[in-house]
Order: structure tokens, then C-alpha cells, then sequence
């Protein structure tokens, strides 16, 4: 079965310093992962996901991510953090069925992220 | 384009009443997922529909129940309502819902039951 495991429940950096959440995957086949985040009282917004190929994933307000086939990671990062980015942030996997294709995201337990001016 | 909308955005019911939520999918958009958020399990998939069939279903009792149009509207019912069942509930849309299709957040619907 395919999971997700974000280690990490809150993460803490000063504004201006590199940050990163770390996600962990579990997978049969293809990876599939995105990353998501959500302020206060909003739904989910979509930053960034990994396609096949390169490595290092480019996404939404300067975040990306790396994945890692051989630790199974896909973490999230940004160069320099800012105090608005302090929210709480998701890692997912695309599940897969045997019978076909499915819509299905398998969400870790979420990250959140404090950044101090 | 316009994103994923929800309505309500807020409700209160008392146990034992039964409750619709809608969801409009961004135009185009024939995948129809939905999940329920809440502190201690996190984000749990509800189920998915696609071109108007169930397409997969999460772990939730019969109460839980969904169905979409031919305009790929989505609602979502709960009845016999359960203290248990207040969350945020979030409908997400995606293209066609399979691989690297993304899937767009709408800002959810809070409902409380008391």
C-alpha cells in the first residue's frame, strides 16, 4: 500500500535561513507526489509535484523540492524563508489501484512551519 | 479560470440531522475528489467521482454518500450526523484524476455538528 510520512510535526527557522520539510514515500511503481499548503481556515494550495526526470522540482513562491529514488524522500525546500510562509504543509502520494486509475491522494500527517522574523 | 468553489462555506447541524455539501469543479475539470480534515486523523480520502461514476471510496460508513452531475458538480451528503463528523470537508478537481494530474483545492466547507 502506498504511504506517506512527513517526520517532522513542526518545523522551525529564522526568517532569511534555508528551510526544508522532510516527506518520506512507500510506493509500488511510480512515484507520483506533490506537495501542498494550507494557511489558517483556507483549503489546500498546490505547490510543486514531481514528474519523472529531473530530480529537483521547481514549484510556487520559490519553493521546490528533491526527490530521492534511493531514500524514498521528496523533501520540500526554499533558500531563504520568509514569516509568511509559516503554515502547515503536506506531502502526497498519487494512490494506485489494481483495477485502474484513481484520483486518490494519500496525504501525510502535515508539517507545520514557524518562520521568526 | 475560476478555482474550485464550495457551498457552505460554514454550517452547524445538531446529531441526528442529515447535511448536503456542493461542490462546482474548475471548468473543464471531470475528476471529483473529496476528503475530510480533521486534527487528530489528518486528511482522509472520502471518494472520487469521474465522468458521474464512483470511481473509488475511502474507508467512511454508508453515511457518507456522493454523486455528480453531468456538468461534473459534486455533492456530498452525511446523514444521520455524528459528533464525530465535525471537519473541514474539502473537494479537490482535477482533469481526469490519474498520475501527475494535479488536483485543485477548494477552500472547504467547516461543518460542526452538535
Amino acid at each position: 500500500a502506498q504511504s506517506v510520512a512527513q517526520p517532522e510535526d513542526q518545523v522551525n527557522v529564522a526568517e532569511g535561513n534555508p528551510l526544508t520539510v522532510k516527506c518520506t514515500y512507500s510506493v509500488s511503481g511510480n512515484p507520483y507526489l506533490f506537495w501542498y499548503v494550507q494557511y489558517p481556515n483556507r483549503g489546500l494550495q498546490f505547490l510543486l509535484k514531481y514528474i519523472t526526470g529531473d530530480n529537483l522540482v521547481k514549484g510556487s513562491y520559490g519553493f521546490e523540492a528533491e526527490f530521492n529514488k534511493s531514500q524514498t524522500s521528496f523533501h520540500l525546500k526554499k533558500p531563504s524563508a520568509l514569516v509568511s510562509d509559516s503554515a502547515l504543509y503536506f506531502c502526497a502520494v498519487r494512490d494506485t489501484l489494481v483495477s485502474g486509475n484513481t484520483g486518490k491522494l494519500i496525504f501525510g500527517q502535515g508539517t507545520t512551519l514557524q518562520v521568526k522574523p | 479560470k475560476a478555482g474550485v468553489t464550495q457551498t457552505p462555506r460554514y454550517l452547524i447541524k445538531t446529531r441526528g440531522q442529515q447535511v448536503t455539501l456542493s461542490c462546482s469543479p474548475i471548468s473543464g475539470h471531470r475528476s471529483v475528489s473529496w476528503y475530510q480534515q480533521t486534527p487528530g486523523q489528518g486528511l482522509q480520502f472520502l471518494f472520487e467521482y469521474f465522468s458521474e461514476t464512483q470511481r473509488n471510496k475511502g474507508n467512511f460508513p454508508g453515511r457518507f454518500s456522493g454523486r455528480q452531475f453531468s456538468n461534473s458538480r459534486s455533492e456530498m451528503n452525511v446523514s444521520t450526523l455524528e459528533l464525530g463528523d465535525s471537519a473541514l470537508y474539502l473537494c479537490a478537481s482535477s482533469l481526469v484524476g490519474e498520475g501527475t494530474d494535479t488536483q485543485y483545492f477548494g477552500p472547504g466547507t467547516r461543518l460542526t455538528v452538535l
